[in-house]
């Protein structure tokens, strides 16, 4: 089945800081990819959108120059949280769909921000 | 943005117990989908219900769709410690991305 690889899963940063999180389909192209983000508690806010080979569309309320999407090919996307702060740690997740492909998720990035 | 409630938002079960959670939609649908989250972690995905469907089964899963009154329903039967987690509904076909409801977080107590 199709699987995506999500890295890192947790990661700890100090604030003013950078962190890229990476997704990658291993047996099918990610013509897609979203992004979401959970607070605890809470449900699955949908963060952007984005097609392979084209800028992220980001909803409303989703900073763009913070969170950094990049869907460079049909296997990888990565965001980026710039200038991490502490109000940014959250879950984040990802979500590629493909030709043929169904909703698949990564696993999950655990974002702490000291 | 979300598409809609589910209730309860929370609820404690003992141990073989059936748990029932509702979650109610905004827009029309080609299907409706269920995802497990155990804490802290990723989603599991639990079934799908497509819009000509009134009910379907997996395991002691059982899962209800009411387009008319846009909701559905996930029956837990005989519930195990094991099922503790969150649920939550979603919705979203082709490439439009999948909206998740609020969710459930369900404790079942041994």
């Amino acid at each position: 089945g199709a699987v995506v690889s999500q890295h890192p899963s947790w990661v700890i940063c100090k604030s003013g800081t950078s962190v890229k999180i990476e997704c990658r389909s291993l047996d099918f192209q990610a013509t897609t990819m979203f992004w979401y983000r959970q607070f605890p508690k809470q449900s699955l806010m949908l963060m952007a959108t984005s097609n392979e080979g084209s800028k992220a569309t980001y909803e409303q309320g989703v900073e763009k120059d913070k969170f950094l999407i990049n869907h460079a090919s049909l296997t990888l996307s990565t965001l980026t949280v710039t200038s991490a702060h502490p109000e940014d740690s959250s879950f984040y997740i990802c979500s590629a769909r493909g030709r043929d492909y169904g909703y698949t998720f990564g696993s999950g990035t655990r974002l702490t921000v000291v | 943005s979300q598409q809609g409630e589910e209730d309860p938002q929370a609820l404690s079960i003992q141990e073989g117990e059936n748990a029932t959670m509702n979650c109610s939609y905004k827009t029309s649908i080609n299907n409706l989908q269920w995802y497990r989250q155990n804490s802290g972690r990723g989603l599991v995905h639990l079934i799908l219900i497509r819009s000509n469907e009134r009910e379907k089964h997996s395991g002691r899963l059982r899962v209800t769709l009411d387009t008319s009154k846009k909701s559905s329903s996930l029956l837990i039967t005989a519930s195990r410690a094991a099922d503790t987690a969150s649920y939550f509904c979603a919705t979203g076909s082709g490439n439009t991305p999948l909206v998740f409801g609020k969710g459930t977080r369900l404790s079942v107590i041994a």
